[in-house]
């Protein structure tokens, strides 16, 4: 299962554009790379997953290169709304066996501010 | 709209007390996951089960039992609590169809303290 680092905390001010860095490397054919968001006293939330190149949807992009070893998660235009924790995970999705073992991290807490 | 519901939202309980976490879903998903979350820390699985009528442990499962009520039905128990299960408990599911797209829904949370 492909270990995943990312920074423990990020700050920003509103407006301006959010890119967290995940590292996998050693990131396995199959596997997918997600990414959840979550507030205080709330599960995660799904923002956005993806396997190569780049993904895109109304909340966030996800920029992936071809080797696949990180993958950055991009919040353009950040509001204080965007003040939460990000999980990065990479497994195997596909697979039965796989679905109890995706990890969460620590995650990484941005914290936006006026 | 429900989602994932849980149930209760918060719980106190006395060491060796035992408790049954409820959780459903009404996203026809075949698979459902139990984590706890520690202060600072990330979501840890306790349980899952893949498809109705399976469960399997995941990293935390000592001191829990689960129980696959139906499709729609996750439940988690706590046989006699300890205070280093102070946690917060979350509930999800998954589509489960091996189809490569398997995000996770979460429900809200239970917070439990055990004195």
């Amino acid at each position: 299962l492909a270990k995943t680092t990312q920074p423990i905390s990020m700050d920003s001010y509103e407006g301006q554009e959010v890119n967290i860095t995940c590292s996998h490397n050693n990131i396995a054919t199959n596997d997918y790379i997600t990414w959840y968001q979550q507030f205080p006293s709330q599960g995660p939330r799904f923002i956005i997953q993806g396997y190569k190149t780049k993904v895109t949807n109304e909340v966030a992009s996800l920029f992936i290169p071809a080797d696949r070893k990180s993958s950055t998660l991009s919040l353009p235009r950040v509001s204080l709304s965007d003040t939460a924790v990000y999980y990065c995970l990479v497994g195997d999705i596909g697979l039965t066996d796989s679905w109890g073992k995706l990890q969460f991290g620590a995650g990484t807490q941005v914290v936006v501010t006026p | 709209n429900a989602g994932v519901t849980q149930t209760p939202k918060f719980q106190v309980l006395k060491t060796g007390q035992s408790m049954t976490l409820q959780c459903a879903q009404d996203m026809n998903h075949n698979s459902m996951y139990w984590y706890r979350q520690d202060p600072g820390m990330g979501l840890r699985l306790i349980y899952y089960s893949a498809s109705e009528g399976t469960t399997d442990k995941g990293e935390v499962p000592n001191g829990y039992n689960v129980s696959r009520l139906n499709k729609r039905e996750f439940s988690l128990r706590l046989e006699s609590a300890a205070p280093s299960q102070t946690s917060v408990y979350f509930c999800a599911s998954s589509p489960g169809t091996g189809n490569g797209n398997q995000p996770q829904h979460f429900g809200d949370g239970t917070r439990l303290s055990i004195l």
